[in-house]
């Protein structure tokens, strides 16, 4: 079935650096990306998605990229604040299931 | 406020003994889904619904049970529960299935001894 790889799985930066997190997938069907927050004891609430119609959305401080062609997509956040702090998960649409990375834990040093 | 809630929040039970976890929307969602979370492993999906009395598997489901009885509630039960099935439990909906967000529930931090 689907697949999808997230990297790095720890991800640690000193505030107001930038972290970029990446996912790769194999079904060239999907054409449906989220990524999902999920705070300390908290669950997971969708930051940012991207269809596949289009190649990079930003909002604010987080943006994501997308390339079809070699299947992976990335979540970048600039000047990163302690609250930015939680597990981050890719996920794509595989039919009808939405299948998700295994998460990138990021800590933003104050 | 629309939302997912599910039940318990925490539960500690024995091997074998049979237990339901409720997890209900008020969004009017089509699709309804459970998740588990262990550490390393993300979000797994378990079984998911596309409509009333529409289910499937997802990628483990083995040693659970669903139904979608109702629009609104999507319960996962365990027959007879086993330790590797102590995890965090999410269920989540979305208007509908595939391209769509998923809004969360709480969560349900299950423990079998």
């Amino acid at each position: 079935g689907e697949n999808v790889e997230q990297h790095p799985s720890t991800l640690s930066v000193q505030e107001g650096d930038s972290a970029v997190i990446k996912c790769t997938y194999s079904d060239s069907a999907s054409n449906y990306f989220p990524w999902y927050k999920q705070e300390l004891g908290k669950r997971p609430q969708l930051i940012i998605d991207i269809r596949s119609n289009v190649g990079e959305k930003k909002d604010q401080r987080i943006a994501v990229t997308l390339n079809k062609t070699a299947k992976h997509f990335s979540l970048h956040i600039t000047e990163t604040q302690p609250e930015d702090s939680a597990v981050y998960f890719c996920a794509l649409n595989g039919g009808f299931k939405t299948i998700f990375g295994a998460g990138t834990r990021l800590f933003v040093k104050a | 406020e629309a939302q997912v809630t599910q039940n318990p929040r925490y539960l500690i039970t024995v091997t074998g003994k049979k237990l339901t976890v409720t997890c209900s929307q008020n969004m009017n969602h089509e699709y309804m889904s459970w998740y588990r979370q262990d550490p390393g492993l993300g979000l797994r999906q378990i079984y998911y619904s596309m409509n009333v009395e529409v289910t499937d598997k997802g990628d483990v489901p083995e040693g659970y049970k669903v139904s979608r009885k109702e629009k609104r509630n999507f319960p996962l039960i365990l027959e007879s529960p086993s330790p590797n099935q102590t995890s965090l439990y999410f269920c989540a909906s979305g208007a509908r299935a595939g391209a769509n967000v998923l809004t969360f529930g709480a969560g349900s931090r299950l423990t079998v001894l």
